[in-house]
């Protein structure tokens, strides 16, 4: 059974440049979470979808950022332009409901590195 | 303004020994707490959660004590094993269906 799959493993672009990651759930989950790990701010939910529609994304950053789940077997995010602070681990994790016996599940994570 | 704090960031035990991670949060609204585990260059991978209702969680090797008054929260593994070696995180849930996580203790367990 496949767990949620998230490419690129790695990105290296150079500061200026669009920078897309992206993320396929677990089928059937019908919530999807973005997040990002930093050494100075540890791991940080920046937006999360239930049934494809954005629910809260008071943790993007800026306007640069943005994410879109256009169905529900795929989740981009993207960052417009990229800046060298966003260097970072950015996870993507689904679940198939919320609740203390509902875990999400997390892929791997893209390391992204904007020089 | 941390909410999950995890004040150490190592811990080093001996195999078979037991092993208690912390974590200590300030809002009292969150209704449930989870415990992840995470390898190098692999993403976090849930242990086991308690729901703000109950004071104790068992799985296996892992047992996780919810203390409300004290607003903290600890992970025992026993025995504990050189593949527990990892970095655990402790997190909590708000009504808002989002998580806080705390900054993870590494644990390093000795063969």
């Amino acid at each position: 059974d496949a767990g949620v799959i998230q490419s690129p493993r790695h990105e290296v672009t150079e500061m200026g440049q669009e920078v897309t990651l992206r993320c396929k759930p677990i089928s059937g989950h019908d919530y999807l979470f973005w997040y990002r790990q930093t050494m100075m701010r540890g791991l940080e939910l920046l937006i999360y979808f239930n049934n494809n529609v954005p629910i809260d994304d008071s943790g993007m950053p800026e306007d640069r950022f943005s994410a879109k789940m256009p169905n529900a077997s795929f989740s981009t995010l993207k960052i417009q332009p990229s800046e060298p602070r966003d260097s970072a681990v950015y996870f993507c994790a689904s679940s198939l409901r919320v609740g203390v016996n509902q875990p999400q599940h997390f892929g791997d994570g893209t390391r992204l590195s904007i020089l | 303004d941390q909410q999950v704090k995890q004040n150490s960031p190592s811990l080093s035990v001996q195999e078979g020994r037991i092993s208690i991670l912390n974590c200590d949060y300030t809002n009292s609204m969150f209704d449930y707490f989870l415990w992840y585990k995470k390898y190098p260059a692999e993403g976090p991978t849930f242990l086991i959660s308690i729901s703000s209702i109950k004071d104790k969680n068992e799985d296996g090797r892992f047992t996780v004590f919810l203390n409300k008054s004290a607003k903290h929260l600890s992970l025992h593994i026993v025995p504990s094993q050189p593949g527990d070696s990892a970095v655990y995180f402790c997190a909590a849930n708000n009504a808002g269906n989002m998580l806080t996580f705390g900054g993870g203790t590494r644990l390093m367990v000795k063969p």
